[in-house]
């Protein structure tokens, strides 16, 4: 296994277009994160999944974006009716959880989405 | 609410030299995990180490050293000997330790230069 993995690496979408990006785990990890970061800052979390259920949504995370883990293993993130200020980095993490006890997690290469 | 402030926006060393960079964090929690991650020019997030609020022992990884004070709410990171391939931008980062929940807030990150 080479770690978390996301795609695509790079998207340029028009004002009010739909996205979907897409992250793959590390194979054993139950836990699945997503994070937004802009230039110049560190990540902002925004939702997390153990297993498929989606456990937290961060305020950040408005009515335009969802997020899906069907199967427990890859995750979506859709983020419909594009806005410029969309434009950010999207990070993907996976970790391994259980019986409260959790392990560092790991951030695949990002989704870097430019709203024009 | 947590909070992590990383004061040092940019920081500029020779080669050889030593170099801190300092994390400071705020938490209601009295169990709590923090983290250093570097942020190479390749974009992904790299994870260096966890420590847990319970253990204040300070640690030494190669060239790498990590000083943790909860009187202070600190948790300084050092490299001893830098390299130009240590130029990256290294984010500290918090988590609290008793709902499970473990999602990452970050501090705004200090980028580090090191000269040839």
């Amino acid at each position: 296994d080479t770690g978390v993995s996301q795609d695509p690496r790079h998207k340029i979408t028009k004002r009010g277009q739909n996205v979907t990006f897409r992250c793959d785990p590390i194979s054993e990890h139950n836990r699945l994160y997503w994070y937004r970061q802009t230039l110049g800052q560190g990540p902002e979390f925004l939702t997390y999944f153990q297993n498929e259920a989606q456990l937290e949504k961060s305020r950040l995370l408005s009515d335009r974006f969802s997020a899906e883990r069907p199967k427990g293993s890859f995750s979506t993130l859709e983020i419909q009716r594009t806005e410029q200020g969309d434009s950010a980095m999207y990070l993907c993490a996976s970790s391994s959880y259980s019986d409260e006890i959790s392990y560092e997690q790991y951030f695949g290469p990002g989704t870097r989405l430019t709203v024009t | 609410a947590q909070k992590v402030t990383q004061a040092q926006t940019e920081i500029s060393v020779v080669e050889k030299e030593d170099v801190t960079l300092d994390c400071v964090y705020e938490t209601r929690d009295t169990t709590y995990y923090l983290f250093w991650y570097k942020q190479p020019p390749s974009g992904e997030l790299v994870f260096l180490i966890r420590r847990n609020s319970f253990d204040e022992q300070n640690e030494i990884s190669g060239r790498y050293s990590w000083n943790f004070q909860k009187s202070t709410s600190s948790f300084n990171f050092t490299i001893t000997a830098s390299q130009v391939v240590d130029s990256a931008v290294y984010f500290c980062a918090l988590s609290e330790a008793v709902t499970g929940r473990r999602a990452l807030t970050f501090g705004s990150g200090t980028r580090l230069q090191v000269q040839p």
